[in-house]
């Protein structure tokens, strides 16, 4: 069936860099996401790979997809206090609307 | 007003009561969703719509009932719900697969039913 895992949680120290890991099980999936979310407030899209892609690269964020072991990470560079939140990875079925989340990644910046 | 916009941001019902919320989205997209977010759970899709019509329905109870009466807005409509449907609902919209790939999410609803 279709899966998405993540590690619950991540801390590291404002100024290192922070990376989130993500494993899914479908290979049929298009996209691959990545999604934050702070406290009260809804899922804020960061960035997206499309999968015949091994990386992409957005300013301090860098996406890396093993397509083979189905592993996606993000790479977040001088992580700041600000991103301190929870970090979804997602992925979209081919040719469908279904999209699978994970569980989360809670990130703790610690100054 | 942009993006994903959610009615109301908090709801607390009993488990007798009948409420609605709305979602409106102003991206020109044409498909909408409703998800639920419970406490350490993944993100459940619950409905999704394209052009009004459902082309997503995963085993969700029928005291939840969706409503899209256009591509801009959709309705849950909520009615006898249980302690455990307390969650926040979340919309998104987006276009139609092979059109635009990306999702785009409101703020959530915060329901608590007592």
């Amino acid at each position: 069936g279709e899966d998405v895992e993540q590690s619950l949680f991540l801390s590291v120290r404002e100024g290192d860099s922070s990376v989130i890991n993500c494993t899914y099980t479908d290979s049929s999936s298009t996209y691959l996401y990545w999604y934050k979310q702070e406290p009260g407030a809804g899922l804020q899209l960061l960035t997206y790979i499309f999968s015949n892609m091994d990386m992409k690269q957005d300013q301090r964020l860098t996406v890396l997809l093993n397509k083979k072991d189905k592993h996606l990470s993000l790479r977040i560079a001088d992580t700041q206090t600000g991103d301190s939140a929870i970090y979804f990875c997602a992925e979209r079925i081919e040719g469908t609307y279904k999209y699978i989340f994970g569980t989360g990644t809670r990130l703790k910046v610690l100054a | 007003e942009t993006g994903v916009t959610q009615t109301p941001r908090h709801l607390v019902m009993g488990m007798t009561n009948k409420k609605s919320l709305k979602c409106e989205q102003h991206l020109g997209h044409n498909a909408m969703y409703w998800y639920k977010q419970s406490a350490k759970k993944p993100l459940e899709l619950m409905f999704v719509y394209s052009l009004e019509e459902r082309v997503e329905n995963n085993s969700v109870p029928s005291r939840f009932s969706p409503e899209c009466p256009n591509s801009s807005h959709l309705f849950l409509h909520l009615h006898t719900l249980q302690p455990e449907d307390s969650a926040l609902y979340l919309c998104a919209s987006s276009h139609a697969p092979g059109v635009g790939e990306t999702q785009y999410f409101g703020p959530g609803t915060r329901l608590l039913v007592l």
